[in-house]
């Protein structure tokens, strides 16, 4: 959904490194969301946000931060990476009505060597 | 905790069959659930919602079905078409706050011509 853009779309980094993925929105929404994706797995939620002030731990937030720092940014922050975060990372959002349906950014993947 | 998964990871089905994918939920309180399409290199795609107050919703080409009886729900494709290959996710609420979602794992279809 070109509405959802994340960036870096791939990165490669070191053990240790802190890492910053970013995720913007022209769509207005303001439920914002990031996942993660390992092979063969479904989504898992590590943190969501309802609004600015708005932040909440999801299902595997350890190893994670968030920072919301607009309606329209959401990012997300590995303050030390650890090669077993390797994975595809998506951003995510919605409207606030419960059952309207996400839309996500195209990934980032993500190798912590 | 609770989760959502799918029964099959994988199904190979030739065009023009009717696919049918299978889903098993635990929380019998989600009031709504959601499958998404994955094609390779591309963040999920809504495809079709159902409310926990429905048993079945049509859509173009495509039919859930929810069973609460046994907590089970159902993506039918009709005629499947070489396009309608990817990995296909069900998901329910995370809680009953809204709108952040838990994914089951996937199922995989692939369709030869």
């Amino acid at each position: 959904d070109a509405d959802v853009t994340q960036t870096p779309r791939n990165r490669i980094t070191k053990t240790g490194k802190r890492i910053m993925l970013e995720c913007s929105q022209t769509k207005g929404h303001d439920r914002m969301y990031w996942y993660r994706q390992d092979p063969g797995l479904g989504l898992q939620l590590i943190y969501y946000s309802f609004d600015v002030k708005d932040i909440n731990k999801g299902e595997i937030s350890d190893g994670y931060s968030v920072s919301r720092q607009a309606q329209a940014k959401f990012s997300l922050s590995l303050e030390s990476a650890i090669p077993n975060q390797t994975a595809l990372y998506f951003c995510a959002t919605s409207s606030g009505n419960p059952g309207q349906p996400q839309h996500f950014g195209d990934g980032t993947r993500l190798s912590i060597l | 905790g609770e989760s959502v998964g799918l029964h099959l990871p994988t199904l190979s089905v030739q065009e023009g069959d009717n696919s049918i994918i299978n889903c098993a939920y635990s929380n019998s309180a989600s009031d709504y659930f959601i499958w998404y399409k994955q094609e390779s290199g591309k963040g999920p795609q809504f495809i079709i919602d159902i409310r926990s107050n429905m048993d079945k919703r049509q859509g173009q080409r495509v039919t859930v079905l929810l069973n609460k009886t046994v907590k089970h729900l159902s993506l039918q494709i009709a005629a499947t078409q070489p396009g309608d290959s990817a990995v296909y996710f069900c998901a329910e609420p995370l809680n009953q706050a809204g709108t952040a979602l838990i994914f089951g794992k996937g199922t995989t279809l692939s369709v030869s011509s």
